[in-house]
């Protein structure tokens, strides 16, 4: 199974701030990446699919890059509605597995 | 607009099965994959199963191969989970999940999900 790592596990930045969050593939995965946003209680959402396709209704601070093994979600400018856990999975091959996930936080 | 509706979670002892059903409306079914993705309590996201859109092909993680068997039937526009074997470590959220296309692809919309919770 490729193992998904990802980074960091959680941070904490002030509302405006560039936040970038990575995630590593155990083996090359092309661009077969997606990114979800799960808020506290609530139903997980996709946000970028195929490593750097905005999905429909995302706001445009939201964007993803990479290829390979290496992949980041930017978000250009943190808003207080962004405080989520960030999910990545490639989607490569089966099993479809998740990082562990990010915790982001208001400071 | 995609409604993913899942139904038959609950409470079972170790070792007892459960079946899950999801009612999918708003696309057409049998064009997507489908997968399950469960939650543990306060942990992050486990794909569980997935299957082709003619319900020919289908992949189980590890934890759970052997049993659990994914399911769907076109006619009714309904994705099943059949849990046997039932272990502590299934209690989970199991959400039903549209794909963007094949089977294990990236999860498009989610259900809110159906609680199993595995005690005695």
């Amino acid at each position: 199974d490729i193992q998904m790592t990802q980074s960091p596990s959680s941070l904490s930045a002030s509302v405006g701030d560039r936040v970038t969050i990575t995630c590593r593939a155990s083996q090359g995965i092309s661009n077969y990446l997606a990114w979800y946003q799960q808020k506290p209680g609530k139903v997980p959402k996709l946000l970028i699919y195929a490593a750097s396709t905005l999905q429909s209704g995302v706001p445009s601070r939201f964007s993803g890059s990479g290829s390979g093994t290496d992949f980041t979600l930017t978000v250009s400018s943190l808003q207080p509605e962004d405080v989520a856990t960030y999910y990545c999975q490639q989607c490569n091959s089966a099993p479809p597995t998740f990082g562990g996930g990010t915790k982001v936080e208001i400071k | 607009e995609v409604q993913l509706v899942e139904s038959g979670g609950g409470l079972v002892q170790p070792g007892g099965s459960l079946r899950l059903s999801c009612a999918a409306s708003g696309f057409t079914f049998s064009n997507y994959g489908m997968s399950w993705v469960r939650q543990a309590p306060g942990k992050g996201l486990e794909w569980v199963s997935g299957i082709s859109g003619s319900g020919s092909t289908t992949y189980d993680a590890d934890s759970v191969r052997g049993r659990f068997t994914i399911s769907r039937d076109n006619s009714k526009n309904t994705l099943y989970l059949q849990m046997n074997s039932l272990r502590a470590e299934d209690t989970a959220v199991y959400y039903c999940a549209k794909t963007g296309g094949y089977s294990y692809a990236y999860v498009a919309s989610w259900g809110q999900g159906a609680l199993v919770t595995v005690s005695s």
